[in-house]
């Protein structure tokens, strides 16, 4: 399984956008990079995937560099709803058995 | 609505006293997995099952139980908790094949307290 390295914490001005960076260099040719939240211990919630094109959703887009060792997740205006701890998971691939491994995260503070 | 839901919410148990956690699914997915949340150590998978009838380890399984006989329900049995089970456990499921395992409902959690 991939490692991953995120900021433990980052500050966004509310209607501002919030940037969250994730390291990935060891991800495998076959893995996916998908990003889930979890506001204040509730159930995770997923947020958007990608394999090697930058993608967008109703929620976020992400953005993948050509090499695939890294992404970000970009939540373009950020609203107090979004304070949460992201997770960059790489998962998927040959082998899937559907395990999501969630590191430390990055904790979004939105501010007013 | 579709939602992933867990019975109960909140528990304090002692120590031996069997239980069981309930989780159950309306969306018709047949991958349906467990975690356990506790703190620094982040969300770690307890078992998973791919289909009815078939389930499978995850990461940290000592101690639990799970049966899959019917596809919307997966529930966890604790046969004789013990205080180091005091956590934090959420249900997910997902539709099957290729990355769509990993696109996953998470239930609302279960806070679990063995004394």
């Amino acid at each position: 399984d991939a490692k991953t390295t995120q900021p433990t914490s980052m500050d966004c001005a509310e209607g501002r956008a919030a940037n969250l960076p994730c390291n990935h260099s060891t991800i495998s040719g076959n893995e996916y990079v998908y990003w889930y939240r979890q506001i204040h211990s509730q159930g995770p919630q997923y947020i958007i995937h990608g394999l090697k094109n930058n993608e967008t959703n109703e929620m976020a887009s992400l953005i993948i560099t050509e090499d695939r060792k890294s992404s970000t997740l970009i939540l373009p205006h950020a609203t107090l709803r979004d304070t949460a701890v992201y997770y960059c998971i790489p998962t998927g691939g040959s082998g899937n058995t559907g395990k999501l491994i969630f590191g430390q995260g990055t904790t979004l503070q939105v501010k007013p | 609505e579709a939602q992933v839901t867990q019975n109960p919410r909140y528990l304090i148990t002692v120590t031996g006293k069997k239980l069981t956690v309930t989780c159950s699914q309306n969306m018709n997915h047949e991958y349906m997995s467990w975690y356990r949340q506790d703190p620094g150590l982040g969300l770690r998978q307890i078992y998973y099952s791919m289909n009815v009838e078939v389930t499978d380890k995850g990461d940290v399984p000592e101690g639990y139980k799970v049966s899959r006989k019917e596809k919307r329900n997966f529930p966890l049995i604790l046969e004789s908790p013990s205080p180091n089970q005091t956590s934090l456990y959420f249900c997910a499921s997902s539709s099957p094949g290729g990355e769509s395992y990993n696109e996953q409902f998470f239930g609302p959690g279960t806070r679990l307290t063995v004394l």
